[in-house]
């Protein structure tokens, strides 16, 4: 089955401790991102990356970093986790060229709570 | 840079009834995508609709359609025939091309609420 996985789905943590979110997906996509919901403000994008060792910062970076080192992971990565993350996270995916039909491919997203 | 407004928080429709949801958008380039997305209780991300800006046709789902207004650089999402579970937040959605990269962009969504 064609899918973007993200691991863990929910994490309570406390600031300070550094913790990853992973991403992974299926179906060859070059193209993958990361993004944060809040109530009211929608999806923010993190960074994104366009295929293996090319990342760049989205709209919100600040305080995350993330690697592209193989063609189907991506992971998220809070050095220094503080309340201002606690928030839903999504990873999506989608190809890029000639092959692109434009939408993002989600994942489940993953619920982060920083104490 | 590119913008995209979702101006009704929350809508309600009465169920077997007709809704539609506004979004309007900014850019300078000619060629995008345009999406909507629900969003239901359990977070997924579920892809509606997505409309190509060279195609002047309004695309259609089912009981789903838009009103792609170029120009205006208007997106509105009709339901047709509401049903229960319809009821979730809808994003609508951009995506460009600009120096090499994709850029999508997010509304910040409308609550749809359905009533029995």
């Amino acid at each position: 089955e064609a899918q973007v996985t993200q691991n863990p789905r929910y994490l309570i943590t406390v600031t300070g401790k550094k913790l990853t979110v992973t991403c992974s997906q299926n179906m060859n996509h070059e193209y993958m991102s990361w993004y944060r919901q809040d109530p009211g403000l929608g999806l923010r994008q993190i960074y994104y990356s366009m295929n293996v060792e090319v990342t760049d910062k989205g709209d919100v970076p600040e305080g995350y970093k993330v690697s592209r080192k193989e063609k189907r992971n991506f992971p998220l990565i809070l050095e220094s986790p503080s309340p201002n993350q606690t928030s839903l996270y999504f990873c999506a995916s989608t190809k890029t060229g000639l092959a692109n039909t434009g939408e993002l491919f989600f994942g489940e997203g993953s619920r982060l709570t920083v104490l | 840079a590119q913008t995209v407004t979702q101006s009704q928080p929350e809508m309600s429709v009465q169920e077997a009834e007709t809704v539609t949801l506004s979004c309007t958008y900014d850019t300078s380039e000619s060629d995008y995508y345009l999406f909507w997305y629900k969003q239901p209780p359990s977070r997924q991300m579920i892809l509606v609709i997505r409309q190509e800006a060279y195609k002047q046709q309004n695309a259609t789902e089912n009981r789903f359609s838009v009103n792609f207004q170029k120009a205006a650089k208007s997106f509105s999402l009709k339901i047709s025939d509401s049903q229960l579970g319809d009821a979730a937040m809808y994003f609508c959605a951009y995506r460009g091309y600009t120096s090499g990269t994709y850029k999508y962009i997010f509304g910040t969504g409308t609550r749809l609420k359905v009533l029995a």
